[in-house]
């Protein structure tokens, strides 16, 4: 069955620290691949997306991912986080044939120390 | 590009009313349409997935009597909460889909008291 684990829901890194969230996904075929960004009380917006090519993806607000097909993962990266990306962050796998399932991780909830 | 507005942003109503909520696609046209509802510290939850000039299509569990749902335009859908009860106030978000990638409104706050 699909579906896309992300490990940790709590994270918590000091400003201008690194940053990793992962997230892994079961699928039958290579999906295409996305992050989002949600704030509190908001929407999600699309950070970045992943569908072939370069599996180094660079995405808004400085953040980027990358694509390992061995190890079914699609981790975001970010070398030094802002105060302001204190959000929750969603990976989410869609088709490649099927474009109107989604399948979103549960989350993973970003604090950051000043 | 590809921005999705939802209205309103926040609504109060009394139980036993009925609740329109507006989602537009405001710079592309989108043949598909989903509606989410997202609890408290919880993941989106797919209520219905939404296609233009037919019947949407509801999750297993979601009442479609209850939340009915149309997508008149290739630019609107509208979720209509019927008969609200307080077991209904949430956080619902619409999407829209252009090509592969859904894009996502802002998010209405329902409150019924």
């Amino acid at each position: 069955a699909q579906s896309v684990t992300q490990p940790d829901i709590h994270i918590t890194v000091s400003e201008g620290a690194s940053l990793e969230l992962r997230c892994n996904y079961s699928y039958g075929a290579t999906p295409y691949l996305f992050w989002y960004v949600q704030s509190p009380g908001q929407g999600l917006q699309l950070l970045l997306k992943y569908f072939s090519g370069d599996t180094l993806v660079q995405g808004i607000k400085g953040f980027e991912a990358e694509f390992k097909r061995s190890q079914s993962s699609f981790n975001l990266r970010k070398p030094s986080v802002h105060w302001s990306d204190a959000a929750e962050y969603f990976c989410a796998v869609v088709g490649p044939v099927n474009f109107n399932k989604f399948y979103f991780g549960s989350g993973t909830k970003l604090n950051v120390k000043p | 590009g590809a921005v999705v507005s939802q209205h309103p942003s926040r609504v109060i109503c009394k139980s036993g009313t009925s609740v329109k909520i507006e989602c537009r696609s405001l710079d592309f046209q989108a043949t598909t349409m989903f509606w989410y509802r997202q609890f408290p510290k919880k993941s989106l939850m797919l209520m219905a997935t939404s296609n233009e000039g037919s019947k949407a299509t509801y999750e297993q569990g979601v009442e479609k009597d209850k939340f009915l749902i149309n997508h008149a335009s290739l630019t609107l859908s509208t979720l209509t909460v019927t008969s609200a009860h307080p077991e209904d106030s949430s956080f619902y978000i619409c999407s829209a889909r252009l090509q592969e990638t859904q894009y996502f409104g802002p998010g209405t706050r329902l409150l019924v008291l």
